[in-house]
């Protein structure tokens, strides 16, 4: 299974709605996790079970989709906010990543 | 609180050996499936292996025959052999908790250990 996530880089503002996609090349259920990651830092936890938010996240971010199509949205983007999102698949081995959207500052 | 602190990382040569250790704390290590994901420099996240509770393992192609994922359960440590390395080898690798289904969740990482394969 192949994970297609896009935009690969976005500039957005504060404030701004910021939508990422993750397309998978079959059916992987609700399987898919969201990760944010800063420099230096290990990936985080925001979304699991494609729609379910990870403890302590903010609920400025949301998850969607089922099957292949998956979405990441950030509804009110914060200074904080700004790093790299990756989304995983955890229906079947072998896992895939995504390729990451580099959220920067406009 | 969970935390999984990797260590062994170090600069080999191709073709070398390097053994990964992952100490684990905070939850119950037994019942719990543990995964490896590496990134190389500047680049995204990759699966290496997973190990499930009773010791089941799956590998990324790129790595099966040359590394192989174990875990001590008396221990609460997750290891990762590596032989035969190779350049494309290197990155920081990440232990995490979790797996795939019926896992389906990876929640925790550690913050790495570097492994540097180069001649």
């Amino acid at each position: 299974i192949q994970l297609t996530q896009s935009p690969s880089s976005l500039s957005a503002s504060v404030g701004d709605r910021v939508t990422i996609t993750c397309r998978a090349s079959q059916g992987i259920n609700t399987y898919l996790a969201w990760y944010q990651q800063k420099p230096g830092k290990a990936p985080k936890l925001l979304i699991f079970g494609a729609s379910t938010l990870q403890r302590g996240v903010p609920s400025r971010f949301r998850g969607g989709g089922s099957g292949t199509d998956f979405i990441l949205t950030i509804s009110s983007l914060q200074p904080e906010d700004f790093a790299t999102y990756f989304c995983l698949q955890l229906n079947s081995y072998p896992l895939a990543f995504g390729g990451g959207t580099k959220v920067d500052i406009k | 609180e969970v935390q999984l602190v990797e260590s062994g990382g170090a600069l080999v040569r191709p073709g070398g050996s390097l053994r990964l250790s992952c100490a684990a704390s905070g939850f119950t290590f037994s019942s719990t499936y543990m995964t490896w994901v590496r990134q190389a420099p500047g680049k995204g996240l990759e699966w290496v292996a997973s190990i499930h509770t009773g010791g089941s393992t799956n590998y990324e192609d790129s790595v099966r025959g040359r590394f192989t994922v174990s875990r001590d359960d008396s221990e609460n440590m997750l290891y990762l052999q590596m032989n035969s390395l190779r350049v494309d080898d290197t990155a920081l690798y990440y232990c995490a908790r979790g797996g795939a289904w019926p896992s389906a969740l990876i929640d925790y990482w550690g913050q790495g250990t570097l492994v540097t394969v180069s001649s």
